[in-house]
């Protein structure tokens, strides 16, 4: 079906294991997003990229990894996951011309770290 | 990018019109009036937007002081369906790829 996925849509990890969230869209959109929510923090903003292999930071970058080989595809990495980072993270995914006004979400990722 | 003031929480008899204030006294020139929400458990979703005038579209209404320094997003009949987190934000084409969404406001459609 058309749209934005992540998967898996709800995780349970230890302290200290890597992890990889995975995002697909296919609209083709030159813009994917990261975001996480954690309760009483609103959204906030990774990392995003404008295009395959164009990637940067957002407001809360530290402890993950970002990359972008292809443009369906936006994968996000813990690489040593923290209990800080459990929350609730969601891709999103945007038009080159509309990159500015509209994103399109997907159904999030609850990631639990022990 | 301007900061927002929403009301914490609204109620609103399903079938009525639901207006959702904003507050952002401090938006300069260049900024736009971004709507989305949140249904529980879900992805937000995008509503609407404007920069001077009153917008319309298939969801909502976007209603803009002519001072620019509050809005008003207006359901026009409200379904259970609607009820959910409405988050504003202001924010410059420049920077709006880095969506900032404060708390918002939960809105309650009553049967």
């Amino acid at each position: 079906d058309a749209g934005i996925t992540q998967s898996p849509r709800y995780k349970i990890t230890e302290t200290g294991r890597q992890v990889t969230l995975m995002c697909h869209q296919t609209w083709s959109h030159s813009y994917m997003f990261w975001y996480r929510q954690d309760l009483g923090h609103g959204l906030r903003l990774i990392y995003y990229s404008a295009a395959a292999d164009i990637t940067d930071k957002g407001e809360v970058p530290d402890g993950y990894v970002v990359s972008r080989s292809k443009t369906e595809n936006f994968p996000l990495t813990l690489e040593s996951a923290t209990r800080s980072q459990t929350s609730v993270y969601f891709c999103a995914s945007s038009s080159r011309d509309r990159a500015l006004l509209e994103q399109f979400f997907g159904p999030g990722t609850r990631l639990t770290v022990l | 990018d301007a900061k927002t003031t929403q009301p914490t929480s609204m109620d609103c008899a399903e079938g009525r019109a639901a207006n959702l204030p904003c507050n952002h006294s401090t938006i300069s020139g260049n900024e736009y009036v971004y709507w989305y929400r949140q249904i529980h458990s879900q992805g937000p979703q995008y509503i609407i937007h404007g920069l001077k005038n009153n917008e319309t579209n298939e969801m909502a209404s976007l209603i803009i002081t002519e001072d620019r320094k509050s809005s008003t997003l207006i359901l026009p009949h409200a379904t259970l369906r609607d009820t959910a987190v409405y988050y504003c934000t202001a924010q410059g084409r420049a920077g709006a790829q880095k969506l900032v969404f404060g708390q918002g406001t939960r809105l309650t459609i009553n049967p």
